[in-house]
């Protein structure tokens, strides 16, 4: 079974600029998840998706980061303009429905914005 | 705001050590305990996912345990080896499904 791929897996870009994050989950998971880890904190959800529709972004900052799931499946994760506090490990997870089952994290994307 | 605390934040340990790491977490509204382990340049991998008040779960040489009524888990590695250096993760869930994670335990584990 593939698992959960991300692209690109490091990026660095200046702040103000924009970058974009991709994620394709694994086949038949119905639950997707965009999580943000700063150097020294855990990981910290940013939106989750139930198939196309958004169960939960209430700890993404919509100012400048948006998300999207187009046909229930890859997602994009939007930052736009990038601050130097948005340097990071970017990562993407996937779970077979909402509820207490593990979820399937892929590699992360790495940002780091100068 | 939930508070999940690990403890310690690294640990340094020799082949052949057993070892274990400590995650909090809060006792009221509990559903699920879940632990990951996170390799440099990898991704994070689920070690377990615990429910139930005094569970035990086992996998190889890693274990771990539940109170939720104190609101604690442990991990145990018994006989650590090279390749079990990683950051050990956990993550609490309560009633909204949404993982709160620790900050993590980095392991080395020196040949």
């Amino acid at each position: 079974e593939a698992g959960v791929a991300q692209s690109p897996r490091y990026k660095i870009i200046e702040k103000r600029q924009s970058v974009a994050f991709w994620c394709n989950p694994i086949s038949g998971h119905a639950t997707l998840y965009w999580y943000q880890q700063i150097l020294g904190q855990g990981p910290k959800l940013l939106i989750q998706f139930q198939n196309n529709g958004v169960v939960d972004d209430s700890q993404l900052p919509k100012d400048r980061f948006s998300a999207e799931r187009l046909k229930g499946v890859d997602s994009t994760l939007k930052i736009q303009p990038a601050k130097l506090e948005d340097s990071a490990v970017y990562l993407c997870a996937s779970s077979t429905r909402v509820g207490y089952n593990e979820q399937f994290f892929g590699p992360g994307t790495r940002l780091t914005v100068l | 705001i939930l508070n999940v605390e690990q403890s310690p934040q690294s640990l340094h340990v020799q082949e052949g050590d057993s070892t274990n790491f400590t995650c909090s977490f809060p006792s009221s509204n509990f559903y699920a305990l879940h632990w990951y382990r996170w390799e440099t340049a990898k991704s994070p991998e689920a070690l377990f996912v615990m429910t139930l008040n005094g569970d035990e779960k086992k996998k190889g040489r890693i274990s771990a345990t539940l109170n939720t009524k104190e609101g604690y888990s442990y991990l145990y590695i018994k006989g650590s080896q090279p390749e079990d250096s990683a950051t050990y993760l956990c993550a609490f869930a309560g009633s909204n499904y949404k993982l709160t994670f620790g900050k993590g335990t980095l392991l080395t584990v020196n040949p």
